[in-house]
């Protein structure tokens, strides 16, 4: 089954420890992307890779890290996570090129509250 | 760079009726807008997209509308289902030939169909 998938799905954390929420496609698609979803916010995109090696920050990068070491995976890191990092957290991929090859396919979320 | 507001941000329709959700962006260069449906629990899904060269584009219950001089876009869903509520989220980019689009997202809108 062509999918998207995040883990933890939910992860209650403290101030300061350092985490890392995976994402894996198993769709092949050259376009990776983390969001995090805030109420009242809608989706703010975090980070994104256009392909292996190639990242870039998004509108809220600040306090997080990406890689893409290899195609399937994006991994999200928060190297010293603050309360304000509390929030929904959604992967997403997308193939390369074309008109009709735009749709983001989401993972289903991590909730993450830090304390 | 590109900014989408949504509205309204709640909506309350009884099964059957019909549902309106707009969006509008501010960037003219903008070519793309899709919208994706988010039911609890689950990561957005996209459900219908328009681009700039048209004006309207259905499927069964949905359709989208694009005003470009005014840069104005909606959601209709017809003939409401209780399956119809869920979190929608619009959004718009540019889409450059070759490769995936950067979303900017709106801020949702809640759809309750009550029966």
């Amino acid at each position: 089954e062509a999918q998207v998938t995040q883990n933890p799905r939910y992860l209650i954390t403290v101030t300061g420890k350092k985490l890392t929420v995976t994402c894996s496609q198993n769709m092949n698609h050259e376009y990776m992307s983390w969001y995090r979803q805030d109420p009242g916010l809608g989706l703010r995109q975090i980070y994104y890779s256009m392909n292996v090696e190639v990242t870039d920050k998004g509108d809220v990068p600040e306090g997080y890290k990406v890689s893409r070491k290899e195609k399937r995976n994006f991994p999200l890191i928060l190297e010293s996570p603050s309360p304000n990092q509390t929030s929904l957290y959604f992967c997403a991929s997308s193939p390369r090129g074309g008109e009709s090859k735009n749709e983001q396919f989401f993972g289903p979320g991590t909730r993450l509250t830090v304390l | 760079g590109e900014n989408v507001e949504q509205h309204p941000s709640t909506l309350s329709v009884q099964e059957g009726d019909s549902a309106v959700i707009k969006c509008t962006y501010s960037d003219s260069a903008s070519n793309y807008f899709p919208w994706y449906k988010q039911e609890l629990g689950k990561g957005p899904q996209l459900i219908i997209d328009i681009r700039s060269n048209v004006g309207e584009k259905k499927d069964q219950r949905i359709a989208v509308t694009l005003n470009k001089t005014a840069k104005h876009f909606s959601l209709h869903i017809t003939e409401t289902q209780p399956e119809d509520s869920a979190v929608y989220f619009c959004a718009a980019s540019i889409e450059p030939a070759g490769t995936a689009s950067k979303l900017t997202f709106g801020t949702g809108t809640r759809l309750q169909v009550t029966l």
